[in-house]
């Protein structure tokens, strides 16, 4: 079983709906992270989180939210999805900041 | 301005030749972390290496080798002999304080394809 695990893995839905990405994880790692991938522009960071109490903006948070359910488990919300959230998300986790990340394998998004 | 700068969006080479990705950071922190993470087509992240600010020693893995050198906040990596399976997109990522924590930075990747 992957480490971390994402899901759904791909989903197509309209304007205006609620969305909801999940992530959980089995490697016991205190931090988390949610980031969206765009063609040509990397991995940008929407929000983090170090622990169950800790819920940080990162560089694009405008138009997202989340939940840190427990320590295993970090969800992503789009309360309203606009077509120019289309992308591919990750979900991330790590021991500590300065350590490695470990990656689910993507949830592909599309809006339409 | 970026903090991680990938210039080459896209290098094509041939089987068996050499290729360097280039990594540029900038950062005021005097310890910091640099990662390199690789991309293939099916479209995972896979942790390649870490590198922290004191450790300027160069690193080599099989046919990849990494290069740090703090004097021009660069983080370069090249691949030796290439093969069709290192057709990825590589990101070079820079982890720095803010507020405390270490926060990750990504640059905007570099595509690599080799063909046969």
């Amino acid at each position: 079983d992957a480490d971390v695990t994402q899901t759904p893995r791909n989903r197509i839905t309209k304007t205006g709906k609620r969305i909801m990405l999940e992530c959980s994880q089995t490697k016991g790692h205190d931090r988390m992270y949610w980031y969206r991938q765009d063609p040509g522009l990397g991995l940008r960071l929407i929000y983090y989180s170090f622990d169950v109490k800790d819920i940080n903006k990162g560089e694009i948070s405008d138009g997202y939210s989340v939940s840190r359910q427990a320590q295993a488990k970090f969800s992503l919300s789009l309360e309203s999805a606009i077509p120019n959230q289309t992308a591919l998300y990750f979900c991330a986790t790590s021991a500590q900041s300065n350590q490695p990340q470990h990656f689910g394998d993507g949830t592909r998004l599309s809006i339409l | 301005a970026q903090k991680v700068t990938q210039a080459q969006t896209e290098i094509s080479v041939v089987e068996k030749e050499d290729v360097t990705l280039d990594c540029v950071y900038e950062t005021r922190d005097t310890t910091y972390y640099l990662f390199w993470y690789k991309q293939p087509p099916s479209g995972e992240l896979v942790f390649l290496i870490r590198r922290n600010s004191f450790d300027e020693q160069n690193e080599i893995s099989g046919r990849y080798s990494w290069n740090f050198q703090k004097s021009t906040s660069s983080f370069n990596f090249t691949i030796t002999a290439s093969q069709v399976v290192d057709s990825a997109v590589y990101f070079c990522a820079l982890s720095e304080t803010l507020e405390g924590s270490y926060i990750p930075t990504f640059g905007r990747g570099t595509s690599l394809i080799v063909h046969p």
